[in-house]
């Protein structure tokens, strides 16, 4: 069953602009992470954030945790034409090798 | 490193045929996972593997499905017979439990088509 669920399904933006994707789970979790895929390609790995973490940075992106809201955000700051892609949140519960549960995912489209 | 490898990249196959999925781990990891994506179910975990042991296979669709890690280096997934259902990408990832914050390595993926 898709523990997390993604939110817009689908957003459109400018470059330069910041793009927000949420995500929210059911039950209790170890660890979330956040992963990107090009079209016709692989997942990649952006960032994982630990249920005791509320913030963490990584270049131009930044995410939240909100354990009491299951819930939790990916800001992409200054977006770019190359940021074009599906993004997926994943939520883990055993450690941050147990198996991960994907969402369906938000498609990013973003404009020059 | 040359990253997660799988073969093939696209596999189309008549129903009733065994299918044969490969997948080469990155070097030093200790897990290995495979998922299947497809439009109306997403990605779902079909099994995963530590130290080269099933750990879940709660995943694996049904009887018709098996997977293998007879080394550190190599992993099979097999559909045998195969139906147009199995049509789907099929993914295989690794990772490092001490490089656990660096997360999942994922294959490009073979994209497989039953007819």
């Amino acid at each position: 069953s898709q523990q997390g669920e993604e939110d817009p399904q689908a957003l459109s933006i400018q470059e330069g602009e910041n793009a927000t994707m949420n995500c929210s789970y059911k039950t209790s979790i170890n660890n979330l992470q956040w992963y990107r895929q090009n079209s016709g390609r692989g997942l990649v790995h952006l960032i994982l954030i630990r249920s005791n973490e509320r913030e963490k940075h990584s270049g131009r992106l930044r995410v939240t945790l909100d354990t009491s809201k299951k819930s939790s955000s990916l800001l992409i700051t200054a977006s770019r034409a190359a940021d074009t892609a599906s993004y997926f949140c994943a939520t883990g519960y055993a450690g941050a090798n147990s198996k991960l549960t994907f969402g369906k995912g938000i498609t990013l489209s973003v404009r020059p | 490193d040359a990253g997660v490898i799988q073969s093939p990249r696209h596999e189309v196959t008549e129903m009733g045929q065994e299918v044969t999925l490969r997948c080469k781990p990155i070097s030093g990891h200790d897990y290995l996972f495979w998922y299947r994506q497809t439009m109306m179910r997403g990605l779902e975990l079909l099994i995963y593997f530590n130290n080269n042991v099933p750990i879940d296979d709660s995943g694996m669709p049904e009887d018709r499905f098996s997977a293998k890690m007879p080394n550190a280096s190599f992993s099979t997934l097999k559909i045998q017979p195969s139906e147009p259902r199995d049509s789907a990408v099929y993914f295989c990832a690794s990772s490092s439990q001490d490089r656990a914050d660096y997360g999942y390595t994922f294959g490009s993926g073979t994209r497989l088509t039953v007819v």
